[in-house]
C-alpha cells in the first residue's frame, strides 16, 4: 500500500510570511495527525483529526497555525505569519482508527524560517 | 502532566554487545507503552508495543509499573540497529494520543 505522502519536502521562508503543508494519508485511515519536531526533540502533537473532525488541538498555536481536513482525507497545515521558532520538521501521520497507536508517518516537511 | 524521559541522548556500543535504551514515564491513568524507531533516511515507524510482549528484531521491552520504566533491550547489538529510538507512552487520560520522548541515538560500531 502507498504510504503517507507529504509536500513540499523542504521550504525556506522569511519570518512573517505564510506557508502551507499538505498531507495525504494512507487510504482508509480515519485518524490523521500533525506533529512538530524541533531539532533535538521528539515529535510534538499539534492536531489530531478523526475523519474531518478535530479530536485534539490543545497544543496548536491557534493565533498563527490552522489546519483542516476536508472530506476526511487530505489535510493542510498553515502557518501565518511564521516566526523563527517555527523552524522544524512537520510530520503527518495516519492510523486506521481513533485509539490505534500504530501510526504511519510521512517523510516530513523541513521548514526553515529566516 | 504526561511526561516521558529518555536520559541518554547518545548511546554507543560495539557490535555483539548488549544494549539497553532507558525510558521513564510519568503518566496519568494506565498508559500503553511503545517504542518507535527512525533509521537513517527512513520514516519514523513503530518498533514494538508492550502489550504484544513480542521480540521485534531481537529487541524486547519490559514494563516496570513500580519504577514507571519501559527500557528497550537487545542482547547482541547489530550495526543495522543504529537509529534514533523514541519511547512513547499513550492513552490513559490522554486517550488516542502518543507522547514522544526526546529520543536516543544508538550507534553500533563494527
Amino acid at each position: 500500500e502507498a504510504g503517507v505522502a507529504q509536500s513540499p519536502r523542504y521550504k525556506i521562508i522569511e519570518k512573517r510570511q505564510s506557508v502551507a503543508f499538505w498531507c495525504n494519508p494512507i487510504s482508509g485511515h480515519a485518524t490523521l495527525y500533525w506533529y512538530q519536531q524541533i531539532l533535538g526533540q521528539g515529535p510534538k502533537l499539534l492536531i489530531q483529526f478523526q475523519n474531518n473532525g478535530v479530536v485534539d488541538d490543545s497544543q496548536l498555536p491557534k493565533d498563527r497555525f490552522s489546519a483542516e481536513r476536508l472530506k476526511g482525507v487530505d489535510s493542510t497545515l498553515k502557518i501565518q505569519p511564521a516566526k523563527l521558532e517555527d523552524s522544524a520538521v512537520y510530520l503527518c501521520a495516519s492510523s486506521l482508527a481513533y485509539g490505534s497507536y500504530e501510526q504511519y508517518f510521512g517523510p516530513g516537511t523541513r521548514l526553515t524560517v529566516t | 502532566a504526561q511526561r516521558v524521559t529518555q536520559p541518554e541522548k547518545l548511546l554507543s556500543v560495539f557490535k555483539g554487545a548488549p544494549v539497553e535504551l532507558k525510558c521513564n514515564y510519568s503518566y496519568s491513568g494506565s498508559p500503553e507503552l511503545f517504542w518507535y524507531v527512525q533509521y537513517s533516511r527512513q520514516r519514523l515507524q513503530l518498533l514494538l508495543r508492550h502489550i504484544s510482549r513480542e521480540s521485534i528484531k531481537g529487541f524486547t521491552a519490559d514494563l516496570n509499573k513500580g519504577e514507571t520504566s519501559f527500557h528497550l533491550k537487545k542482547p547482541f547489538a547489530q550495526e543495522e540497529d543504529s537509529a534514533m529510538y523514541y519511547c512513547a507512552p499513550a492513552g490513559g487520560t490522554s486517550y488516542g494520543k502518543l507522547t514522544f520522548g526526546q529520543g536516543t541515538i544508538l550507534t553500533v560500531h563494527p
